[in-house]
Order: C-alpha cells, then structure tokens, then sequence
C-alpha cells in the first residue's frame, strides 16, 4: 500500500534560522505531492504542490520543496523561518488517476523560538 | 471565488446520540467532496469521498456514514456516536483530479 513518511514528529527551530522538515512517500507509479499548513483549530492550507515540471516548487511565503523521484521524497525547506511559521505540516500524496485521494503523512510539529 | 464552510464549528455530544455535520461548497459546480477526521496528534485519514450526487466511496468500516443530497452539499452522519468518534472532521472539496482545499474544520468531542 502506498504511504507517506514525514520523518519528524516535531522540529523546534530559532527564529531566522533555514528549516527542512522531511517527506517520503512510497509508490512505484506516478504521484502528485503537496504539503499543507494547519494553524491551530483551524483547516488545512495548501502552501504548494508538484503535479509535473520544474522539480523544485515555490510558495508564497518563501518556502519550497524539491521532488526527488530517485529518493521519492519530497522535503519542505525555507531559508530563514519566522514566528508565525509555528505550525503543524503535512505532505500528502495523490495517486495519479485515483480518484483524487490524498495520502497523508502523520504531520511534523515546527515550532519556532525567538 | 470558491470557499468551504463547515457547520458547526465545535460540538459536544454524549455517546449514543445522533450525528450530523454539514459541510458546502460555493462558487463552483460538481466537485470532488472529502471528509476527512484527524484524531489528537495523528494525521488525516480520509473517511468518505464523492464525486457526484449520490455518489458516496466509503474508505473506512466505522460508525459514520455519508450523503451528498445536493451538488455542493456533503453531510456526515452517525446514528449513534461512540467515544472513538472524537476528533476533528475536515470537508475538503476539488474541483478536478488534483488539489484539495479544505474548510475550517468541526471538532467533535463525544463524552
């Protein structure tokens, strides 16, 4: 069965500091992978995906994340973090022609300290 | 635009009681609909997805069942709610194959 592995439970980093929080799926067919946001008591939002192209993604807020099929993985980076970066991170794949189901990963925990 | 709203925002029940959240769509037509719950310090796990009226693909054996009487109308439901039913219950929509966007969310606490 296809899965999604985020390899940390929780990252604490320092404000201004560069973060990677890490993501491996495993499927031996094509995916689409995504990695969302969760604010507290809040729902999930989409911070960028990979369908096809130019393996390295961008969002808006200055993080992005490079797909690596030799390694299927699929890590969050951002060069220097800030406060309002604390919150909890999902990758999530999306086996092509599926049915649209999303696989999530159980979540990595990224608080930043001042 | 299209946005998601979820109803209602929290809610207490007490075990054997009756379920019912509610979850639209606007701004767009025939969507892809998901409900999703995520337990305390766990991941999503996907419950119920449709892709049309009527049409209901259950992931997981469990307490819950689900119907989508109207195009952009999802509603999850529980004809008696068990302490295991707790948690936070997304609906998420897709308006094709690809990405999902999701709404604010109903916590659920069954006491």
């Amino acid at each position: 069965a296809q899965s999604v592995t985020q390899l940390d439970s929780q990252v604490p980093v320092f404000e201004e500091a560069p973060v990677e929080l890490r993501c491996n799926y495993s499927s031996s067919v094509s995916v689409y992978l995504f990695w969302y946001v969760q604010y507290p008591n809040q729902g999930l939002q989409l911070l960028l995906k990979y369908l096809s192209g130019s393996t390295l993604v961008e969002s808006i807020n200055g993080f992005e994340a490079e797909f690596n099929k030799s390694q299927t993985s699929f890590h969050l980076r951002k060069p220097s973090v800030h406060i309002s970066d604390t919150a909890e991170y999902f990758c999530a794949a999306m086996i092509y022609n599926q049915g649209g189901k999303l696989i999530f990963g159980q979540g990595t925990e990224l608080s930043v300290k001042p | 635009s299209q946005t998601i709203h979820q109803w209602p925002a929290t809610l207490v029940q007490p075990v054997g009681s009756p379920l019912s959240l509610e979850c639209t769509v606007e701004g767009t037509s025939n969507p892809n609909l998901y409900w999703y719950r995520q337990a305390a310090g766990r991941g999503l796990q996907l419950l119920f997805y449709s892709v049309g009226i009527g049409q209901i693909s259950s992931e997981v054996p469990q307490n819950l069942s689900a119907s989508r009487p109207q195009d952009r109308q999802f509603i999850l439901s529980s004809k008696k709610l068990l302490l295991s039913d707790s948690g936070f219950y997304l609906c998420a929509w897709s308006p094709s194959a690809y990405e999902q966007y999701f709404g604010p969310g109903t916590r659920l606490t069954v006491t």
